[in-house]
């Protein structure tokens, strides 16, 4: 079985600083991770992935996360964040190793808010 | 311009009265799949389909069905709505069945049922 987990439902930050959204994940085997962003009214963008090789992944619009595999965690980072990065953003799982039916397990979003 | 695309946007109907919402992706991508989107709840997974004529059941299948005749569409049929399939849905497709490749995702069909 795979899972995801997103502890906070709202993160707030203000503009300028810098910002992490947590993820946890739970598989059997190794992961695929990702991180998609959801804007109002938008269907969801790919923002990143993490497969192999190194821990620090960087992605479109400024965005990294870090791989930890002993913390099972991969936190989405920004060093300066802007207020249109305001956003709800979801994590998640693909266990590569599994046969669950290919599916993408998804956490249930962060709600990420950047004031001016 | 690589996209998915969904139809209609905005739904509103009435319980029991059948319904389509189409799903068509113009990237040549083997993998489809169906979410619904529900406050608190995330992203669940519907149906899928691995290719054409592929089909398999997701996480909260009951009362929807799919087909998958061609490889560019999918869509979404709701036999007998109830309040309950009201959520937003979301079609995605990815270019392989599995491994790292990520889902390109629809605009998203808000359905609401009375």
């Amino acid at each position: 079985a795979q899972s995801v987990a997103q502890p906070e439902d709202q993160v707030n930050v203000a503009e300028g600083n810098p910002l992490t959204v947590k993820c946890t994940y739970s598989v059997s085997g190794n992961p695929y991770l990702f991180w998609y962003v959801q804007y109002p009214n938008r269907g969801l963008q790919f923002l990143l992935k993490y497969i192999t090789g190194d821990n620090l992944v960087k992605g479109s619009y400024g965005f990294e996360a870090e791989f930890n595999k002993s913390q099972t965690s991969f936190h989405l980072k920004k060093p300066s964040a802007l207020v249109s990065d305001s956003a709800l953003y979801f994590c998640a799982v693909r266990d590569r190793g599994s046969n669950s039916g290919y599916a993408l397990n998804f956490g249930k979003g962060t709600s990420l808010l950047v004031t001016p | 311009e690589a996209q998915v695309t969904q139809n209609p946007r905005y739904l509103i109907t009435v319980t029991g009265k059948k319904l389509t919402v189409t799903c068509s992706q113009n990237m040549n991508h083997e993998y489809m799949s169906w979410y619904r989107q529900d406050p608190g709840l995330g992203l669940r997974q519907i149906y899928y389909s691995m290719n054409v004529e592929v089909t398999d059941k997701g996480d909260v299948p009951e009362g929807y069905k799919v087909s998958r005749k061609e490889k560019r569409n999918f869509p979404l049929i709701l036999e007998s709505p109830s309040p309950n399939q009201t959520s937003l849905y979301f079609c995605a497709s990815s270019l392989r069945v599995a491994g790292s490749y990520e889902q390109y995702f629809g605009p998203g069909t808000r359905l609401t049922v009375t």
